[in-house]
């Protein structure tokens, strides 16, 4: 696709519930990458793909969030037994750079997903 | 560990004046990149300029350029001729070398700039 899509855009939950949040990354891009940001708040590295493989998840908060990506590109980030601290934007970007190794403006930032837990 | 600092919440300049935004970074990395984002309010995360550490000029992307000193650890961003469309949050971030070899970004807690007619 032409940028990196996102979805929900949007989604409000009750506390307790499981969420999905699904990652279109852009055509061919090798690294995809979740991030969590608050209000006010810089994005929080969660984890990241190399192709499908799970190269890092030390940012995953607890247990609750996992990802995956099982081909190697749409990925989908899942939080079980919402809390309402989990309420955040969920952005994921993607690269072309393989290895994770970043270079000038190769990383480029999906619109992301407000994640309410009520 | 890497990080960024940004060290002004909030800046206010006038139509047409220009502005800088300070972002400091800690690291050990030798070889490491410095990244500017602009989130407007509609949330999106938009790339502005991109320095690499072993660069010898200052970057500029027309109206951007970033003050790049390394002996300060410091990338502040100047924004030229401020116009109300550039009214966002602007984040400094940093490519950080993850223990598994590969990078991240780390990002500062950003800078709100409001420009006024």
């Amino acid at each position: 696709g032409a940028g990196v899509s996102q979805s929900p855009r949007y989604k409000v939950t009750k506390r307790g519930q499981d969420v999905a949040l699904r990652c279109d990354p852009i055509s061919g891009h090798v690294s995809l990458y979740w991030y969590r940001q608050a209000l006010g708040q810089g994005p929080e590295f969660l984890t990241y793909f190399n192709y499908e493989a799970q190269q890092d998840k030390s940012g995953l908060p607890n247990d609750r969030f996992s990802a995956e990506r099982p081909e190697g590109s749409i990925s989908t980030l899942t939080i079980q037994r919402t809390e309402q601290r989990d309420s955040a934007m969920y952005r994921c970007a993607s690269s072309s750079d393989g290895m994770g190794r970043f270079s000038g403006n190769t990383i480029y930032f999906g619109e992301g997903s407000w994640l309410t837990v009520v | 560990a890497q990080k960024i600092t940004q060290t002004q919440p909030g800046m206010f300049v006038q139509e047409k004046e220009a502005v800088t935004l300070d972002c400091t970074y800690d690291t050990s990395d030798q070889s490491y990149g410095l990244f500017w984002y602009k989130q407007p309010s509609s949330g999106e995360m938009i790339f502005l300029i991109y320095q690499g550490s072993y660069d010898e000029q200052n970057a500029t992307e027309g109206r951007y350029s970033l003050n790049f000193q390394k002996a300060r650890k410091s990338a502040n961003l100047v924004i030229s001729a401020s116009q109300l469309g550039d009214s966002a949050m602007y984040f400094c971030a940093m490519r950080a070398q993850m223990n598994t070899g590969f990078q991240k970004l780390v990002f500062g807690t950003g800078t709100r700039l409001l420009v006024s007619p």
